[in-house]
């Protein structure tokens, strides 16, 4: 079992593009969850998805940021119209189902750079 | 409002001494608490969480609702110790998701 996988490991943009970050969950894990990273700071919650469903999008931004778990697939996030303040590592984690008492199993990350 | 509290952003002790990182946090409920370990140029992984009760590569943590901590404790690092490590919170089996409240972690080195 390889765990989560994300990529790109690295990701560079230039103010305006679009970036999209991809996040295969574990083996038989229907949960997924994204956080970002800011330079100095801990890791945020953004937004939790089951497969086809988002179920709690409270630490996504309104504007530019978007989640999605298809059915088929990773789970993307993309941010559009990218801006220098979007630069953080984003992080995707997964778990078996929704109880707190199961753990979260994190990938290595995407570092994304605005120039 | 939820919150979890790492006050030291750099712990430095020697190989044998003991060690403690502490956390605070900040939540109305009856949250879990987990400690996440982060080794150079690994993944972020789960070390412990409370509802464990275990003591894993040596350390245990305690969770005191009375004082809100959740202090993890070795009592003899070793160099192999040396990582950032992450205090986090979940809202417990009351709340509708199982995201995680992070602290901002404590960087711990070991020196020999």
């Amino acid at each position: 079992n390889a765990g989560v996988m994300q990529n790109p490991r690295h990701l560079v943009r230039r103010r305006g593009q679009e970036a999209r970050l991809r996040c295969s969950p574990m083996k038989g894990h229907s949960h997924v969850y994204w956080y970002r990273q800011l330079p100095e700071e801990g890791l945020k919650f953004m937004v939790y998805l089951q497969k086809e469903n988002i179920i709690d999008e409270s630490g996504m931004p309104k504007e530019r940021f978007s989640a999605e778990f298809p059915k088929e697939g990773p789970s993307i996030l993309r941010i559009q119209q990218v801006v220098r303040g979007d630069s953080a590592a984003y992080f995707c984690a997964s778990s078996h189902d929704s109880l707190s008492n199961q753990p979260q199993h994190f990938g290595d990350g995407t570092r994304l750079s605005i120039l | 409002a939820q919150r979890v509290t790492q006050p030291e952003k750099l712990l430095s002790v020697f190989k044998g001494a003991p060690v403690e990182l502490k956390c605070n946090y900040s939540y109305s409920g009856s949250p879990e608490l987990f400690w996440y370990v982060q080794y150079s140029r690994q993944r972020l992984q789960l070390l412990l969480r409370h509802i464990s009760r275990e003591s894993i590569k040596g350390f245990t943590a305690d969770l005191n609702k009375g004082e809100t901590s959740f202090h993890l404790k070795k009592p003899f690092a070793q160099e192999e110790d040396s990582a950032m490590y992450y205090c986090a919170l979940s809202e417990g089996n009351g709340g509708a998701t199982n995201k995680l409240i992070f602290g901002t972690g404590t960087l711990l080195a070991v020196q020999p």
